[in-house]
């Protein structure tokens, strides 16, 4: 099965740049999306398609795919920005969803 | 706005069935796929299936292929899971969720939880 390898935590400064890596063999070749989610919250999309972002979401929030890392960067972190992220792809070789293990992201 | 409302969640014992739903507003249900996705206390993200949204196709996580089932009823714009055979390590929040594009979850609920215990 595929699976997405994530740190298990990052810590940040306020105002400073915080990245989360998510790697897999050639996840290059796929489309990765990224979630976040607070205590007791259901998780939201903040980065989709490796690069684009819904509506609502900051430009602070960005990313990148290539190789065998995709890469979520956060600028400019604020205390809102704690909490879980996990990447995510489309394993069309076993027709599955797959989540990363998840970052917990620290600002402090 | 979209909004995905599950219930259905509760205390069941080891080898029981319960059946979540998910009632969807805001959106062209007909249109999406629908998944299943719950989180274990303390632990990650684990995706549980996925349905089209004319329901013609659906598909499994290996750790509940043959004991849930996935479905839905465009007519009531409503979502469900059969769940049976359950195991203690089925116990988790579970979450609905509109697929945008087909690998794309781009709008969740709020979850219900599912508690197997004796």
């Amino acid at each position: 099965s595929y699976v997405l390898t994530q740190p298990p935590s990052v810590s940040v400064a306020p105002g400073n740049t915080a990245t989360v890596t998510c790697g897999a063999n050639d996840i290059g070749d796929k489309s990765v999306h990224w979630y976040f989610q607070k205590p007791g919250q259901a998780p939201v999309l903040v980065v989709y398609d490796d690069r684009d972002r819904p509506s609502g979401i900051p430009e602070r929030f960005s990313g990148s795919n290539s190789g065998n890392t995709a890469t979520l960067t956060i600028s400019r972190a604020e205390a809102g920005d704690e909490g879980d992220y996990y990447c995510q792809v489309w394993d069309s070789s076993n027709e599955h969803y797959v989540f990363g293990t998840g970052t917990t992201v620290t600002v402090l | 706005e979209v909004q995905l409302l599950e219930s259905g969640g509760g205390l069941v014992q080891p080898g029981g069935s319960l059946r979540l739903s998910c009632a969807a507003s805001g959106f062209t249900f007909s249109s999406h796929a629908m998944a299943w996705v719950r989180q274990a206390p303390g632990k990650g993200l684990e995706w549980v299936a996925v349905i089209t949204g004319s329901g013609g196709s659906t598909f499994y996580a290996d750790s509940v292929k043959g004991r849930f089932t996935i479905s839905r009823d465009n007519s009531k714009k409503t979502l469900y899971l059969q769940m049976n055979t359950l195991r203690p390590e089925d116990t988790a929040m579970y979450y609905c969720a509109k697929a945008a594009e087909w690998e794309v979850l781009d709008f969740w609920g709020q979850g219900t939880p599912v508690t197997v215990s004796s």
